[in-house]
């Protein structure tokens, strides 16, 4: 596709759960980033790739957290043992230069 | 570290009035700055940016310009429209080794006809 693809688009699941979310960016972009928005703020960074490589994880907020991009193109953004409190919408954007992010649509997470 | 802060919204305009978000930032040497803008059920898309100092960034009617000196990159529109109803969101890019870009709040703009 011509855009950054998400999926799901929205999922539930239950607390204690383990999520997996896929993003597909631009074809040849190398810098992919996972972002989390809550309600009514501002995209919130999680984690950086430039190409295979996470250059920038600081903003995964704890162990429960990780993400890959083993080919450098498809990320997979997972969360373990889900808590209420990771419900957002998780964001991912690419770029050609780690300058303009282009991104999905995103996936709404809700953790009941 | 890195800082964007920008208006509190919402901000509710009529037709051809003036708009003005305010943006400043806090950030170590010379970020890159941005504004992004989300319209109802769509996703985040730039809608201008500027690289250095006195920069302009301008698109669809809109323009901000990178004042070092006041750390700020303030949006402004002449006319808005009803269809420039969205969130608009102030971001920085700035980084040692990577390019994580940083956003604020972002502000909700609301213009009735």
């Amino acid at each position: 596709g011509a855009g950054v693809s998400q999926t799901p688009s929205n999922k539930v699941t239950e607390k204690g759960k383990y999520v997996e979310l896929r993003c597909d960016p631009i074809s040849g972009h190398t810098a992919l980033y996972w972002y989390r928005q809550s309600l009514g703020q501002g995209p919130e960074f999680l984690i950086y790739f430039q190409g295979t490589g996470a250059a920038d994880d600081s903003g995964l907020p704890n162990d429960r957290f990780f993400a890959v991009r083993p080919e450098g193109s498809v990320s997979t953004l997972k969360i373990q043992r889900t808590e209420r409190g990771d419900s957002a919408v998780y964001l991912c954007a690419s770029s050609p230069d780690a300058g303009e992010l282009f991104f999905g649509e995103g996936s709404r997470l809700t953790v009941l | 570290g890195n800082s964007v802060t920008q208006m509190e919204g919402p901000v509710t305009l009529s037709e051809e009035a003036f708009l003005t978000i305010n943006c400043t930032y806090t950030a170590t040497g010379y970020p890159s700055l941005f504004w992004y803008v989300q319209y109802p059920g769509e996703g985040l898309q730039l809608l201008l940016k500027a690289t250095k100092a006195d920069d302009k960034g301008s698109n669809k009617g809109f323009e901000a310009t990178y004042r070092k000196e006041t750390t700020s990159f303030h949006l402004e529109k002449g006319s808005v429209q009803v269809s420039d109803s969205a969130v608009y969101f102030c971001a920085l890019t700035k980084g040692t080794g990577g390019f994580k870009t940083i956003f604020g709040a972002g502000t909700r703009l609301f213009v009735k006809a």
